[in-house]
């Protein structure tokens, strides 16, 4: 167990529709990052916070949004949701907020739009 | 380009057997870190290497990271079913934040 929550496991919505996703990081940790996983793109990165501000970007789309909150849970807002954006959704979270800091993923979110 | 290319894509052996898998770049990393993933769960860090030419062994498996920082390698001796599963290798840098770039994964199956 790696002490990242994630939930929910499962999500299946339709095209257009927007959902939350929702990672709870191990205790003492302060950077959450969120990652996309698909079978023809691999693991992505999307974003990084850092006790509440935003560390790192990568290549997230505009539909596609992130916060993390003071009790440093964060979500990942997904709109305007698309066939492509079908994928798995992790959260890591580390101690530190640089990318030598170990990561911990939780067990990451299915999301199928039909 | 920041691509981590990883070879092979799958690979199926027999208990036993050796194996080395291979993670390249064109771009230097400040480090590399090998993950493993199981079905249903997030990838689980293995191993860290950021020195050029830094070796690690954590039993039957040796880190390997390259003299110039841009690949690496991993090397599974006498492999056991156990160590069915993907490997990611994934690099940072020092610019970059948090920020990992992952390789497209090594699918390994080993067979009893």
């Amino acid at each position: 167990d790696s002490g990242v929550t994630q939930t929910p496991k499962h999500l299946i919505t339709a095209t257009g529709q927007r959902v939350t996703l929702r990672c709870s990081p191990r205790s003492g940790d302060l950077s959450v990052y969120w990652y996309q996983q698909s079978l023809d793109q691999g693991l992505q990165f999307l974003i990084q916070y850092y006790n509440g501000e935003e560390r790192a970007k990568g290549n997230i789309l505009e539909r596609f949004s992130a916060q993390q909150f003071p009790d440093l849970h964060s979500e990942l807002n997904l709109s305007s949701l698309e066939l492509g954006d079908s994928a798995l959704y992790f959260c890591a979270s580390s101690i530190g907020r640089a990318f030598d800091s170990p990561l911990h993923f939780g067990n990451g979110t299915r999301l199928t739009v039909t | 380009t920041q691509l981590l290319e990883q070879s092979p894509q799958f690979l199926s052996i027999q208990e036993g057997e050796n194996l080395t898998v291979y993670c390249n770049s064109s771009s230097v990393f400040s480090s590399l870190q090998w993950y493993r993933q199981e079905p249903g769960e997030g990838p689980v860090l293995l191993v860290t290497v950021v020195t050029g030419g830094e070796v690690k062994k954590l039993k039957r498996l040796t880190f390997q990271f390259g003299d110039a920082r841009k690949d690496s390698s991993l090397h599974i001796t006498a492999a056991q079913t156990g160590d069915t599963g993907l490997y990611l290798c994934a690099g940072g840098r020092y610019n970059q934040g948090g920020q990992l770039i992952f390789g497209q994964g090594t699918e390994l199956s080993v067979k009893p």
